[in-house]
C-alpha cells in the first residue's frame, strides 16, 4: 500500500505527558497537512508544509503542540504536557503539487488523554 | 473565517432511494470544492472535486454533486443509493490566497445510513 501512513494508529496517555505520532506521506508528494478531528465534528486543519517549511499554522496549534517535517519527507507532530481536551483523531494528509490540489488522507492516530 | 455548513446530520434511507446532502459554504471568491466520504473503519477517501469548468461534476460510485455560485453551494446526490453506500459524508472547501490556499475547511459531516 502506497498511501499515506501514520504511526500509531492509537495512543493512550495520561494527562501531563508528550506524545508524538508520525506521518508518512505518499511517495514524492511536497506538501503535508495535519487535521484534528473530534467527535461528530469534521476535521479542522492545524498546520502544513511545503516540503520542509511549515507555511500556514491555525490558532488550534497551540504552543504545546510542534511540528516539524526536517527532510520533506515523513513529519511529526509531538503534544507536550497533554491535556484531556487533546483526546481527538489525527489526520495527516499529503498532496503533489504547489496550488491547490486533492489531498490524500491516513487513516489518523487515534489519541485517548486519561 | 469561512465555514461549510451541512445541514443533515443523519440521513436515513432504503435502498434504491435518490440522495442529496446539503452544503453551503461562506466565502465570496474563488473556491475549490470536494465531498469526501468515510467507510466504516476507513480513512477518507476522495469522492469528487470540483475546481472550475462545467459545474455539474460526476465522481466514484454513481455519485454527482453541482456546483452553485449563487446559493454558494455544493449538494451531493446520488440517484439510487446502495447498502454499500453507508458511510459519513464530509464537504470541504478550500478558499483563500496565497498560503490558506493549503487548508481544507470542513463541515460536520453526514451520517447516510442505507437499510437494504
Amino acid at each position: 500500500d502506497t498511501g499515506v501512513s501514520q504511526n500509531p494508529r492509537h495512543k493512550i496517555t495520561k494527562r501531563g505527558q508528550n506524545v508524538t505520532f508520525r506521518c508518512d506521506p505518499i511517495s514524492e508528494h511536497n506538501r503535508l497537512y495535519w487535521y484534528r478531528q473530534t467527535l461528530g465534528q469534521g476535521p479542522e486543519f492545524l498546520t502544513y508544509f511545503q516540503n520542509e517549511a511549515q507555511l500556514e499554522k491555525s490558532r488550534l496549534l497551540s504552543d504545546r503542540f510542534s511540528a516539524e517535517r526536517p527532510k520533506g519527507s515523513f513529519s511529526t507532530l509531538e503534544i507536550q504536557r497533554t491535556e484531556q481536551g487533546d483526546s481527538a483523531m489525527y489526520l495527516c494528509a499529503s498532496s503533489l503539487g504547489s496550488r491547490v490540489k486533492t489531498q490524500y488522507f491516513g487513516p489518523g492516530t487515534r489519541l485517548l488523554v486519561l | 473565517a469561512q465555514s461549510v455548513s451541512q445541514h443533515n446530520h443523519h440521513v436515513i434511507l432504503s435502498e434504491a432511494a435518490s440522495l442529496e446532502l446539503g452544503c453551503n459554504y461562506s466565502y465570496g471568491g474563488t473556491v475549490n470544492l470536494f465531498w469526501y466520504v468515510q467507510y466504516p473503519g476507513q480513512h477518507l477517501q476522495l469522492l469528487l472535486k470540483y475546481f472550475s469548468g462545467d459545474p455539474l461534476v460526476k465522481g466514484i460510485k454513481g455519485f454527482e454533486a453541482e456546483f452553485i455560485k449563487s446559493k454558494f453551494s455544493f449538494n451531493l446526490r446520488k440517484p439510487s443509493v446502495q447498502w454499500s453506500d453507508t458511510a459519513e459524508y464530509f464537504c470541504a472547501v478550500n478558499a483563500g490566497r496565497g498560503s490558506t490556499l493549503g487548508r481544507l475547511y470542513f463541515g460536520r459531516g453526514t451520517q447516510l445510513t442505507v437499510w437494504p
